[in-house]
């Protein structure tokens, strides 16, 4: 399968900060990237869908101005978690949709934010 | 009705055995199906993708598909410790870029 890239893996910061956590995808072009997040034990929660050179289509009671996504190219895309508050720390994770491989969709390795 | 719904276990099985994993979805557009596998603490992982109806087999995984029942499974022959994780059912509904639809997954425990 193809391989999605997520950057940092864990990052803690400080109450009011912004962190940004970045998603590659390295061996195709990913036409369509999506953020989830996951509290322990917990499902995944899609965030938002972001097509690349489009502004990302936000779930309902997702923040937009608070986490702010960016997918400017074919094989980048960025989450920055702004203004961080503890409630804000959870397993953030990436997946991309691309090149040829249809409908199948493949996650980055996660990003565990913690806020302190 | 939930649009993908799985038993969320745990299902426990011993050292060797089958383990079926079940999911059923609600749309019947669906056209795309898909399991992944959850450790703990880690970001799923595709393992099987089927499309059409009946079985489809990779190593000790068989996918099976039933679209007029709206059923998918999964079953994990000679099942081994490190199977032990939590297992994602996913649909796809519409085209390429729209986001799979998850079930809130089923936990395996393999028994040594």
């Amino acid at each position: 399968g193809a391989v999605v890239s997520q950057h940092p893996s864990r990052v803690i910061c400080k109450s009011g900060t912004s962190v940004k956590i970045e998603c590659r995808s390295l061996d195709f072009q990913a036409t369509t990237m999506f953020w989830y997040r996951q509290f322990p034990k917990k499902s995944l929660m899609l965030m938002a869908t972001s097509n690349e050179g489009s502004k990302a289509t936000y779930e309902q009671g997702v923040e937009k101005d608070k986490f702010l996504i960016n997918h400017a190219s074919l094989t980048l895309s960025t989450l920055t978690v702004t203004s961080a508050h503890p409630e804000d720390s959870s397993f953030y994770i990436c997946s991309a949709k691309g090149g040829g491989y249809g409908t199948e969709a493949f996650f980055g390795q996660g990003t565990r934010l913690t806020v302190v | 009705q939930k649009e993908v719904e799985q038993n969320s276990g745990p299902l426990s099985v011993p050292e060797g055995a089958i383990a079926s994993l079940n999911c059923t979805y609600s749309d019947r557009v669906s056209q795309s199906f898909f399991w992944y596998r959850q450790y703990s603490g880690k970001s799923p992982e595709l393992i099987m993708s089927i499309y059409s109806n009946g079985d489809k087999e990779d190593g000790r995984f068989t996918a099976q598909l039933n679209k007029a029942s709206q059923y998918v499974s999964l079953l994990i022959r000679d099942s081994q410790p490190s199977d032990s994780a939590t297992y994602l059912c996913a649909v796809n509904r519409g085209s390429g870029n729209t986001p799979l639809v998850f079930g809130k997954g089923t936990r395996l425990s393999v028994i040594a």
